[in-house]
């Protein structure tokens, strides 16, 4: 069964870092590209990037592209998302997915990111 | 960007109702857009992708469509899990956005 199992819970400071993992499990960890997606309270969804485990390469959106850096460790098969300089706005639930060939599943459970003085 | 125009924004129906759900893109993107269930406190559940493949598991009342910038999903006979929000995506370019989000409630 192909799993993503993300961390937990994150309070924050505005100006604070944030680091969210998501471990993969049933399947080969670099063979496919992780999608990272976040959605505010109420909001839709908001695609942010995508990594791929093998290459270490990143395609990130132009309004993260200063404050997000997307790594993985092989070893462990896991994939992590790193966010700077929290604001209010960046509030919201963050999601790992899978992406195969197109097909973007499974989604991670969620990792809700709360910035808050 | 490719922008995603998505419609309607909320959608009242019936169980055995058949719904449609339409997702218009800025540029042509083939087919390469997804469909997406979102109940409520729950990820995303992928149902369509590249336009019009089922995603394994997810019944048959479950259909989409569409190639070009003009797409829909179509559920033919609503069941009552059926009741979320749904969403298209499009994997054509990055970043791969998203539709605004259709909420479909009970009647």
């Amino acid at each position: 069964q192909v799993l993503l199992e993300q961390s937990g819970a994150e309070v924050k400071k505005p100006g604070a870092s944030v680091k969210v993992s998501c471990k993969a499990s049933g399947y080969s960890f670099s063979t496919f590209d992780i999608n990272w997606v976040r959605q505010a309270p109420g909001q839709g969804l908001e695609w942010m990037g995508r990594l791929n485990p093998n290459s270490g390469n990143t395609d990130l959106a132009q309004k993260f592209q200063d404050r997000v850096t997307m790594t993985s460790n092989a070893a462990i098969s896991t994939a992590y998302m790193e966010l700077t300089n929290l604001a209010s706005e960046d509030t919201a639930m963050y999601y790992c997915a899978r992406d195969k060939y197109g097909a973007t599943e499974p989604w991670g459970q969620g990792t809700l990111v709360t910035v808050s003085s | 960007d490719i922008q995603m125009a998505q419609s309607p924004s909320s959608l009242s129906a019936s169980v055995g109702d058949r719904v449609s759900i339409t997702c218009r893109t800025s540029q042509s993107i083939s087919s390469l857009l997804n469909w997406y269930q979102q109940r409520p406190g729950k990820a995303p559940k992928l149902l369509i992708y590249a336009a019009s493949i089922l995603q394994s598991g997810v019944p048959s009342r479950f259909n989409g469509g569409g190639s070009g910038t003009d797409f829909t999903l179509t559920i033919s006979s609503l069941q009552p899990e059926d009741f979320a929000t749904y969403y298209c995506q499009q994997t054509y370019s990055t970043p791969y956005t998203f539709g605004q989000g259709t909420n479909l409630e009970i009647k």
